[in-house]
């Protein structure tokens, strides 16, 4: 089976930086996703790493390592449009995605 | 090009009545996932299905809840005879074709009460 573990809340300030980590274990392993969920909301797609290293998309940045069984998720020049849950997610098999209990990232002023 | 649509957004039922509830995937996805989300909670993976296929079924209780995915129309996730611990967020989740699990796109959800 497969799980995850993130900080369940991290706090930080309008237009800093914030790194949400994520370990996992897997009896196999396809990729690591993140997901952002507001309140009341949907989960969206935010980025996806299969391969080792750095991807990035505007002010997210995803980072993969497999040997170590971790990634992160960074967010920069922070708003508060983006206090929400994050939530990292393995495919450890055949089109079955296990997500973590996610992270509540506040933003204050 | 619309997106996943899920109905009814909200739906209240009483202890012993059934719950249906609908998800059209986005257009050109053959495929559809279904989780369950407790407040302050993490998705939950319930089930896997594609077009007339159950592909893993592996986190949906064993009895009262079903799931198909019929050639025409929405994906259906049905409860029968509703416990109060059924009440959650029901989302549903769409892909296009092999590998596509990685990247989902979620409905809005079904908040389900159950009285």
């Amino acid at each position: 089976g497969q799980s995850l573990e993130q900080p369940s809340e991290v706090t930080a300030v309008e237009g800093a930086i914030v790194q949400i980590n994520c370990t996992y274990q897997t009896s196999g392993f396809y990729g690591l996703s993140w997901y952002q969920q507001h309140d009341g909301g949907a989960p969206t797609f935010l980025s996806y790493n299969a391969l080792d290293g750095l991807e990035e998309t505007g002010r997210f940045s995803s980072f993969l390592s497999r040997s170590d069984s971790y990634g992160y998720l960074l967010l920069q020049e922070l708003q508060m449009k983006d206090s929400a849950s994050y939530f990292c997610a393995v495919r450890g098999g055949y089109q079955k995605v296990t997500f973590g209990i996610g992270t509540k990232l506040q933003v204050i002023p | 090009n619309a997106g996943v649509m899920q109905n009814p957004r909200h739906l209240v039922r009483r202890r012993g009545q059934e719950a249906r509830l609908r998800c059209s995937p986005m257009k050109g996805h053959s495929h559809v996932y279904w989780y369950r989300q407790l407040p302050e909670e993490g998705l939950k993976f319930m089930v896997y299905l594609q077009k007339e296929n159950i592909i893993d079924e592996s986190g949906m209780p064993k009895e009262r809840f079903s799931a198909e995915f019929p050639k025409e129309g929405p994906s259906i996730l049905r409860i029968q005879q509703v416990v109060r611990g059924d009440s959650a967020a029901y989302f549903c989740a769409s892909s296009p074709a092999r590998g596509g699990a990685d990247t989902q796109y979620f409905g809005p959800g079904t908040r389900l009460t159950v009285l």
